[in-house]
């Protein structure tokens, strides 16, 4: 149950698109269509982004999109708004009724 | 509306033991499995711990497995994680959320502070 490798900080300017990656095996991210994203802004709980790789909840943007290739996801944010500097944590079911987050990514817009 | 509010957490020395619960409310409890996800001071999300509708199935992540334990009361609408010989790294704050679909956690409440200190 080793964590999912995020990149520590990503930045971009307002209007700009930003990728975060995800980084697992072929156990967890790699295995399972169940990858998730999470925002988190401080202070507060964390809020679902992105499910099942690429499905947008209810009442998120169609800003934010989620993709997958072999063990790595990506969460992409589009047209960057003030409002998305945040937290943003990856998540995979890892089998046997686990999951592992990834270490988290700090947004900055510039 | 969905609502989740833990309880429970605390001040404990090394080695102690504390019992979270999760209140629910807004949605129908034995439709979902549940999670515990703890975030330690200024570090990321971890999850800690998961339970299937009916308590048939659980799970949990290696740091804890073998000390902590997860139980639901479905008549009481009701999550709750029984933590033995803590430690100090089990600092943190303690979420429960709700799995939907088995794969993804939609809701979770503010969590409940756990500190684990001589």
């Amino acid at each position: 149950q080793s964590a999912l490798t995020q990149p520590a900080s990503v930045s971009g300017s307002p209007g700009q698109s930003i990728t975060i990656s995800c980084t697992g095996t072929s156990s967890d991210v790699g295995g399972y269509n169940y990858v998730s994203w999470y925002q988190q802004h401080p202070g507060k709980a964390p809020k679902l982004m992105i499910y099942d790789v690429s499905k947008r909840p209810s009442g998120v943007s169609n800003r934010f999109s989620g993709s997958k290739s072999g063990n790595t996801a990506s969460l992409t944010i589009s047209g960057l708004q003030a409002e998305d500097e945040a937290d943003y944590y990856c998540c995979s079911y890892a089998g046997d009724s686990t999951f592992v987050f990834g270490g988290g990514t700090k947004l900055t817009v510039l | 509306e969905v609502q989740l509010v833990e309880s429970g957490g605390g001040v404990v020395r090394p080695g102690g033991s504390l019992r979270l619960s999760c209140a629910a409310s807004g949605f129908t409890f034995d439709d979902y499995g549940m999670s515990w996800v703890r975030q330690g001071p200024g570090e990321g999300l971890e999850w800690v711990s998961g339970i299937n509708w009916n308590g048939g199935s659980t799970g949990y992540a290696d740091s804890v497995k073998g000390r902590f334990t997860i139980s639901r009361d479905n008549a009481k609408n009701s999550l709750y994680l029984q933590m033995n010989s803590l430690r100090a790294e089990d600092t943190a704050l303690y979420h429960c959320a709700r799995v939907a679909s088995g794969s993804y956690c939609d809701y979770w409440g503010q969590g409940t502070l756990v500190t684990v200190s001589s």
